[in-house]
């Protein structure tokens, strides 16, 4: 990828399951996102954490950011049918407004 | 909240002709916006990013003169893939710059 890898590429878990997926990344950047992407559609943005942050949630989702080791992770708690998707990373590098990809991780929740 | 609109949502073209995608930003002005393309199962790839009034800025490994960005207005940002052949088949989603990045979405565009 452009700037990042993830990691698992795949991952299948049963309902209720949490799910965690890593993200490591280039450069030193400004912000890091988490999207999803359901097949073949546009992206929803899931959370942001900026360089100065080590941790953020937003509701089932836990974000936690290691400037050190250039990595996030993003948690899913209690998954669900429905959070079966594709997840992207993505970063700005600080010297512009572009951001890019990770690879991505495909999540899989079995009812 | 910040809305981009992008169209066509679907496109088929024969092989040689030109597409044009168009992504706006609806109540928002963007000075920058950004052009990505997906390819089945893969990451999205930064292809390049348009300046208002500017010319684009590319990726490395992108055909500037196939792939034409135009990005005359603060809410307007075109892209037209010229000369287009089968493996030029993708996702295109654009993206703009309000506080936060809002994404279009998306083109899936097929040459046959």
């Amino acid at each position: 990828s452009q700037q990042g890898e993830e990691d698992p590429q795949a991952l299948s878990i049963q309902e209720g399951e949490n799910a965690t997926m890593n993200c490591s990344y280039k450069t030193s950047i400004n912000n890091l996102q988490w999207y999803r992407q359901n097949s073949g559609r546009g992206l929803v943005h899931l959370i942001l954490i900026r360089s100065n942050e080590r941790e953020k949630h937003s509701g089932r989702l836990r974000v936690t950011l290691d400037t050190s080791k250039k990595s996030s992770s993003l948690l899913i708690t209690a998954s669900r049918a429905a959070d079966t998707a594709s997840y992207f990373c993505a970063t700005d590098k600080n010297t512009g407004n572009q951001f890019y990809f990770g690879t991505g991780t495909s999540l899989t929740v079995i009812p | 909240g910040a809305v981009v609109s992008q169209h066509p949502s679907r496109v088929i073209c024969k092989s040689g002709t030109s597409v044009k995608i168009e992504c706006r930003s609806l109540d928002f002005q963007a000075t920058t916006m950004f052009w990505y393309r997906q390819f089945p199962k893969q990451s999205l790839m930064l292809m390049a990013t348009s300046n208002e009034g500017s010319k684009a800025t590319y990726e490395q490994g992108v055909e500037k003169d196939k792939f034409l960005i135009n990005h005359a207005s603060l809410t307007l940002s075109t892209l037209t893939v010229t000369s287009a052949h089968p493996e030029d088949s993708s996702f295109y989603i654009c993206s703009a710059r309000d506080f936060g990045y809002t994404f279009g979405s998306g083109t899936r565009l097929t040459v046959v």
